[in-house]
């Protein structure tokens, strides 16, 4: 059964305070490593897909990184408007079907 | 803006009555989701579709039905609503035409059962 592990739960940060969020996956055949950040009372917005160990993709302040059993989304010098949870999700199987993990809720302190 | 939109929005109802959450795309995606997020679950994916009456089971399936008779509409049904799917009911749909890619949320159903 694929599974999706991520910590730390919470993680209150001052603004301009550089941290990572973990996301530790165990699937068989994976097919996407998936990052989306979702604000309250709003849908899950996409941010990265990664496919391959070593793999890192950047947007303004975040980086994500891929290896073969982890991946970390970087936050560089956060702002508030970086509070959000952040969601990371493994594609294991066909059709798409994706295993998400129960989220990191960023708070960022000005 | 992937074009998603769900219906209603809000929603409660009585225990034991019939629920249909309604998800409309615009743009001919071939593959759609529902997906319900409790806290301390995260996301479950409830069912999926890869085309028109071409449906299957997610992990947390039971209780729940679907229907996709047109290309734009993806219906879950509650058959007889249960307090336990109280929940944020979430749509998506996915670009690629594998399904093996990123997928793209509406904005969220959130259902009461009392």
């Amino acid at each position: 059964e694929d599974q999706v592990t991520q910590s730390p739960e919470a993680l209150r940060l001052q603004e301009g305070e550089s941290s990572s969020l973990n996301c530790s996956y165990t699937v068989s055949g994976l097919r996407g490593l998936f990052w989306y950040r979702q604000d309250p009372g709003k849908g899950p917005e996409f941010l990265f897909t990664l496919y391959s160990a070593g793999e890192e993709k950047e947007k303004e302040r975040l980086k994500a990184t891929l290896t073969k059993k982890e991946s970390f989304l970087h936050i560089t010098a956060p702002k508030p408007e970086d509070s959000a949870t952040y969601l990371c999700a493994s594609g294991g199987t066909s059709y798409g079907k994706l295993t998400f993990g129960q989220g990191t809720i960023l708070t960022v302190h000005p | 803006d992937a074009g998603i939109t769900q219906s209603p929005r809000h929603k409660v109802t009585e225990t034991g009555t019939p629920v249909t959450l309604r998800c409309h795309q615009t743009e001919n995606h071939r593959y759609m989701y529902w997906y319900r997020q409790d806290p301390g679950h995260g996301l479950r994916l409830i069912h999926y579709s890869y085309g028109v009456k071409d449906t299957d089971k997610g992990e947390v399936s039971d209780g729940y039905s679907v229907s996709r008779s047109k290309t734009e509409d993806f219906l879950l049904t509650l058959e007889s609503a249960t307090s336990s799917q109280t929940s944020v009911y979430f749509c998506a749909i996915t670009f690629g035409t594998s399904g093996n890619y990123e997928q793209y949320f509406g904005p969220g159903t959130r259902l009461t059962v009392t």
